[in-house]
Formats: structure tokens, sequence, C-alpha cells
């Protein structure tokens, strides 16, 4: 079946740290890849997102890159600032058939400190 | 836009009685609705899919008659928890799709003593 794999956290990081949150997964076909970022007593929001080999999403500073050689796609951000401070969250959508369904990895708590 | 809310934000029940989760797409209308339960440090599990006008889809393992879900507007999707239990206690959170993303509710707090 489907799954992600996602780096425990807590991530602590200095202001203007480079931050990089591993993500893999196991699919069958080719997935779509998200990335959802969840603030304290907020909703999940989309941070970004790729639907295909190579695609690379990017969205306030933050990257990530379908790399199905390795089927990971993992988030980057050069420069954090403390605003980041959330749980990251990192999803797959299966390519056909099992409608909207996403599969989401444990998630990942960044904490950017001053 | 994509606002969706989740009613209450917290709630907690005694064992044994029923608790109704609500969850309302605040500025778009939602065929489909979904129903997500996360236990500490570990991921969001899907519960069902809600669409409105029918019954929801449940994934396995999943008991339909103790979490019973119902889509009756294009706006509102409720999920009751009949005859709670302790080890029913854990973060229930909802999504409503539009055009093929889903947007997130800020998820209900259930603890059951």
């Amino acid at each position: 079946g489907n799954s992600v794999t996602q780096m425990e956290g807590p991530v602590t990081l200095s202001e203007e740290a480079f931050l990089t949150i591993n993500c893999t997964y196991t699919a069958t076909g080719y997935p779509s890849l998200f990335w959802y970022v969840q603030y304290p007593g907020e909703g999940l929001q989309l941070l970004l997102k790729a639907t295909k080999a190579d695609d690379k999403g990017s969205n306030k500073g933050f990257e990530a890159t379908y790399r199905k050689e390795t089927t990971s796609f993992h988030l980057e951000k050069g420069s954090v600032q403390v605003s980041d401070s959330a749980v990251y969250f990192c999803a797959l959508r299966r390519s056909t058939g099992g409608g909207n369904k996403l599969t989401f990895g444990t998630g990942t708590q960044l904490k950017v400190e001053l | 836009g994509a606002v969706v809310s989740q009613h209450p934000s917290w709630v907690i029940c005694k064992s044994g009685t029923s608790v109704k989760i609500e969850c309302r797409s605040l500025d778009f209308q939602a065929t489909t609705m979904f129903w997500y339960r996360q236990f500490p440090k570990q991921s969001l599990m899907l519960m069902a899919t809600s669409n409105e006008g029918s019954k929801a889809t449940y994934e396995q393992g999943v008991e339909k008659d103790k979490f019973l879900i119902n889509h009756a507007s294009l706006t509102l999707s409720t999920l009751t928890v009949t005859s709670a239990h302790p080890e029913d206690s854990s973060f229930y959170i909802c999504s409503a799709q539009r055009e093929y993303e889903q947007y997130f509710g800020p998820g209900t707090r259930l603890t059951v003593t």
C-alpha cells in the first residue's frame, strides 16, 4: 500500500538557518506529492505540491523536488524565520483510482528560535 | 477563500454518551468532505469520505455504526461518535474538497472520561 515516511521532530533551528525536512514515499504508479503546514491552533494548509517526476513545488521560500529515483520529496528553505515554526506534513495522493484520498506522514514539528 | 471550520474545538464527554462534531465550509460548497483521526505523534488517518446526499464511505477498520457521518448539505458534514469510550479520545480533523484540493478544518479534541 501507499505510505509516507518523514523525519521525526522536533527540529529546532536558529533564525536564518537552512532547513531540510526529509520525506520518502512508497506508492504504486505516479502519485502527486504535497507538503502541508499546520500553525498552532489552525487547520492544515497546503504549502506546495508536485504532480510528476522532477517537478519542483515552491511557495513562501520553501521548495521540494519530486525525485522518483529516490522516491523522495524533501522540503527545504534557505533561511527560516520564527514565523515558520509549525508542524509540517508530507502527503501523497494516488495517481489513479482512490478518489482524492491523501496519505500523510507523521508530521515534523519545526521550532525556530531567535 | 476556502475556509473550513469545526465545532466544537474541544469537547469532554463521559463514557457511554454520544458527541457530535460539525464541519462547515464557510465560503464554498463542498460535495465531498473527509474525516480524519490523529493520534499524538502519528499521522492523520482517513476515517471516511462524506458525500452530500449519499452514504459515507468508510475506510477499512472504521466502525460505521460507531462513527456516524451525515452530509446533509453542501456546506455541512457531521461526525457523531456514539457510545464513546476512552479509546475514542483523539483529535478529529475534517477537510472539504474544492476543485480536487482538500481544505482542512482546525480540528476537534475529544476527551472521553
